[in-house]
Order: structure tokens, then C-alpha cells, then sequence
């Protein structure tokens, strides 16, 4: 059964740091998403991306995210300066045409010292 | 804006028994639904979802769940738990026909099933 695969599953990086949360979605997926959980919370929406562009974010989505499809196949996360309340676990979703039902990723678990 | 609540975060039972783990949500706007497991160290898997049609959806590993519009529920059930069962379920919502997929999750229930 195809896959979503992240890397790496756990990344540690020092405040003030740059990070870079990779993902390869499924191949003929159009539809690519980033959420987040934080320790003992909810799952939350962060980004989503179709034809190249961002198609909705959340207010949690500011200055210090970006997001980038660089080569056809991989779908990245950065987070340009890390701030301790980054830490979460971070997963990757891609979805079909019917854009329902997400495929999600195994996550990153990003730890910010 | 929608919400999803889940009242339960734990719920122990013993392997065999029926479970129901509950979720009722709220929203402006007609909503789909879902629900999804999360086994320790794994990504989220789609257990199954209500778009449209026969309330009662059906979905893998033996899991149901009804969705009830008057009530804003859309609660899961197994008649039988097995040990493998034993992980954690997220109900979510997306709205219907706002150009919006984001799903809004709850806060998840711990299934634990006891030998």
C-alpha cells in the first residue's frame, strides 16, 4: 500500500535554529498538508498545498513557516528560527482528487533545546 | 469555525467486550467526518468516514460509527476488541463545500484493551 515517508522521525535542533521537516507524499497525490501535535494536545491544521501554492494555512502558519515542494516529489516544512513551543510532532498528509481521507505520514518528533 | 470534542481521553476494556468511544462536534456548517487511529509510533490511519448517504459507516479492523445529525455525534463502536485494538482514536471534521479540506481533530481517546 503506497506510503507517506517522513524524515527524519526525530530531529533535536537547538533554539534559533533552522529546521527542515522533510516529506514524500504518495506519487500521484495532489493535495499536500502539514499538521502539528503538540505533547497531550490536539492535532492542528497547519498548511495546506495544491498546484504549487499554498491553499490555506492557520494563524498558527506565521513568518517563521514555509513550505516547499523543490523537486516534483518532496514536500518540506521549515521552520526558520525554532522557538521552544515548536516542539511537537509534526506529520505530513497528501490526499487524491477526491481530497478526503488523507494518507498521513509516521511524523517527525521535533525537539527545540 | 468547527469543533470536535471527545469526552473520554482513556477508556479500559477488556478484550472481547464492546467499546464505543464517543465524539460529538460542532459547526455552522454541514461537516464530513471521520475517524482515525494512531498506533504507538505510527502516523495516523483512516479508520473510516461519513461524506453522504447511509449514516451507519462502516470501516476497517471491524469498526462502525453512526453519524447523528440532530445530535452532532458521530460515534465508533466495535462489537468485539481484540488486543491489537489498543491505540489511540481521533474523530475530525472538515467542512462540506467551504473550498476548505483542513481537518479539525479532538483531542483523541487512549483505547486500552485488557487481556
Amino acid at each position: 500500500e503506497p506510503e507517506v515517508t517522513q524524515t527524519p522521525s526525530h530531529q533535536v535542533t537547538q533554539m534559533g535554529q533552522e529546521v527542515i521537516l522533510r516529506c514524500v507524499p504518495i506519487s500521484n497525490h495532489l493535495y499536500f498538508y502539514w499538521y502539528r501535535q503538540i505533547l497531550g494536545q490536539k492535532v492542528e491544521f497547519l498548511v495546506s498545498f495544491y498546484n504549487n501554492e499554498i491553499s490555506e494555512k492557520s494563524e498558527i502558519f506565521d513568518d517563521q513557516f514555509s513550505v516547499e515542494r523543490p523537486d516534483g516529489s518532496n514536500f518540506t516544512l521549515k521552520i526558520r528560527s525554532t522557538k521552544l513551543e515548536d516542539s511537537a510532532m509534526y506529520f505530513c498528509a497528501s490526499s487524491g482528487r477526491s481530497n478526503y481521507g488523507y494518507t498521513f505520514g509516521s511524523g517527525t518528533r521535533l525537539t527545540v533545546v | 469555525a468547527q469543533s470536535v470534542t471527545q469526552l473520554d481521553s482513556q477508556v479500559p476494556v477488556f478484550e472481547e467486550a464492546p467499546v464505543e468511544l464517543r465524539c460529538n462536534y460542532s459547526s455552522s456548517v454541514s461537516v464530513y467526518l471521520f475517524w482515525y487511529v494512531q498506533y504507538p509510533n505510527q502516523g495516523l490511519q483512516l479508520l473510516l468516514k461519513y461524506l453522504s448517504g447511509s449514516t451507519l459507516v462502516k470501516g476497517i479492523n471491524g469498526f462502525e460509527a453512526e453519524f447523528n445529525k440532530s445530535q452532532t455525534s458521530f460515534h465508533l463502536r466495535k462489537p468485539s476488541v481484540h488486543i491489537s485494538d489498543t491505540a489511540e482514536y481521533f474523530c475530525a471534521v472538515s467542512p462540506v463545500g467551504a473550498g476548505s479540506y483542513q481537518l479539525t481533530f479532538g483531542k483523541g481517546t487512549k483505547l486500552s484493551v485488557i487481556p
